[in-house]
């Protein structure tokens, strides 16, 4: 399985200000994307990281809100902009493997908003 | 697009009996059902997975059996333990689509009584 390392794992900011996540991976993937998970919820994918261009949002994330850079295959860094109570998730970059087919998740990053 | 339901959302059963979870998804063009396992505070990962030429996969305690015509898939676990404990979800990817279109269901918080 791929090794994705992530950081920070978590963080306390305050409202208004902006955090980057980072996404390490241990080999060449395809594809790597960022997920955010409220608390007991399932999974939502917030974008598709693509290397060296703009990323791809699903509907309801905007580039303003959350920018994303993947500037190789193995790093993509994830922005929460201007952040609010409503921000306060967890995090989670994932990685796609093309020759095993399988998607690989980080640790996340446990963000709280005051 | 695709759309996967799960059931049930909770499930305590006692330490050695059987649990079964099951999913359903819409789009017959799906081809590939991971499962993940998510322990509380931790990342989701990947237990078991199946495609879409195979009815039935089995890991140890743990298999998953898919039925293409029904269009559900189910996770069985037997002779469940206590670190069985954990949220599962269930996932669905059209083929060819890559894995930004990975569809997760809502999770089943599985409970294994001592």
């Amino acid at each position: 399985s791929a090794v994705i390392s992530q950081k920070p794992s978590r963080d306390i900011c305050q409202r208004g200000t902006s955090l980057t996540i980072q996404c390490q991976v241990d080999s060449q993937v395809t594809m790597m994307f960022w997920y955010r998970q409220q608390p007991g919820q399932s999974l939502t994918l917030i974008a598709t990281a693509n290397q060296g261009s703009e990323a791809t949002y699903e509907s309801g994330f905007v580039i303003d809100k959350f920018p994303i850079s993947r500037p190789n295959l193995t790093f993509s860094t994830l922005t929460v902009s201007n952040m609010s109570p409503e921000d306060s998730s967890i995090y989670l970059c994932s990685a796609w493997r093309a020759d095993t087919g399988e998607l690989f998740f980080g640790e996340g990053s446990r963000l709280t908003v005051l | 697009g695709e759309n996967v339901e799960q059931h049930p959302s909770t499930l305590s059963v006692q330490e050695g009996d059987s649990a079964v979870i099951k999913c359903t998804y819409s789009d017959s063009a799906s081809n590939y059902f991971p499962w993940y396992k998510q322990e509380l505070g931790k990342r989701p990962q990947l237990i078991i997975d199946i495609r879409s030429n195979v009815g039935e996969k089995k890991d140890q305690r743990i298999a998953v059996t898919l039925n293409k015509t029904a269009k559900h898939f189910s996770l069985h676990i037997t002779e469940t333990q206590p670190e069985d404990s954990a949220v599962y979800f269930c996932a669905a990817i059209p083929s060819g689509t890559g894995a930004n279109n990975l569809f997760f269901g809502t999770g089943t918080r599985l409970t294994v009584i001592p």
